[in-house]
């Protein structure tokens, strides 16, 4: 196993389009998280799935915002319509079904809204 | 509210001992953590501690508890140019979900 995989590594788009980002956790793990960092801040929570199920998101996924995890395994984050806001880092995360021993994170996706 | 907080800047030199700290909201948060971020990459945990520990040795790292206060330090021995690195603490508050409260991290120099 190489770890958490999320691509594309980096994204340009111009405002009002969509992005999609996917996020392929550790096989073994059965959570998976989102993450948003943006510059000078620590990552913040936008939501988590256990298995195929999106147990909790955050007030900061607006109605634009939509993550599925619809087998269990990858995950893809979609973003609608997107805002010079939506800037920032995309993070993913996996761990064990407790998470007490701590996440492995991907390397993020890198949105730039122009 | 949920803050966690950590000063933003800490320069060392090389072969001195890095103290960073972190005062975290939660009193009942069970497991607090230290991630690594180098730039343009994402997270890398270097170690946690459960709460009913005061202290925590992993080779370079010391992790020290206080629960009284809210405060969780980490302490690198010997730092080297490649501990350059933004560090974070996190803690798992008691709400009945996993998720993460970050701090804003602190951004370690080591000078050569």
């Amino acid at each position: 196993d190489t770890g958490v995989s999320q691509n594309p590594r980096h994204k340009i788009t111009k405002r009002g389009q969509n992005v999609t980002f996917r996020c392929d956790p550790i096989s073994e793990h059965n959570r998976l998280y989102w993450y948003r960092q943006t510059l000078g801040q620590g990552p913040e929570f936008l939501t988590y799935f256990q298995n195929e199920a999106q147990l909790e998101k955050s007030r900061l996924l607006s109605d634009r915002f939509s993550a599925e995890r619809p087998k269990g395994s990858f995950s893809t984050l979609e973003i609608q319509r997107t805002e010079q806001g939506d800037s920032a880092m995309y993070l993913c995360a996996s761990s064990h079904r407790t998470g007490n021993d701590g996440y492995t994170f991907g390397s993020g996706t890198r949105l730039t809204v122009v | 509210g949920e803050d966690v907080e950590q000063s933003l800047f800490l320069s060392v030199r090389e072969g001195d001992s890095s103290v960073i700290n972190c005062t975290y909201t939660d009193s009942s948060s069970t497991y607090l953590y230290w991630y690594k971020q180098e730039p343009g990459a994402g997270l890398q945990l270097l170690t946690y501690i459960f709460s009913n520990m005061d202290m925590k040795q992993d080779q370079r790292l010391t992790v020290l508890l206080n629960k009284k206060d809210k405060h969780l330090s980490l302490r690198i021995a010997d730092t080297q140019t490649g501990d350059s690195a933004i560090y974070f603490c996190a803690e798992i508050p008691t709400s009945g979900t996993y998720k993460y409260i970050f701090g804003t991290g602190t951004r370690l120099k080591v000078l050569a």
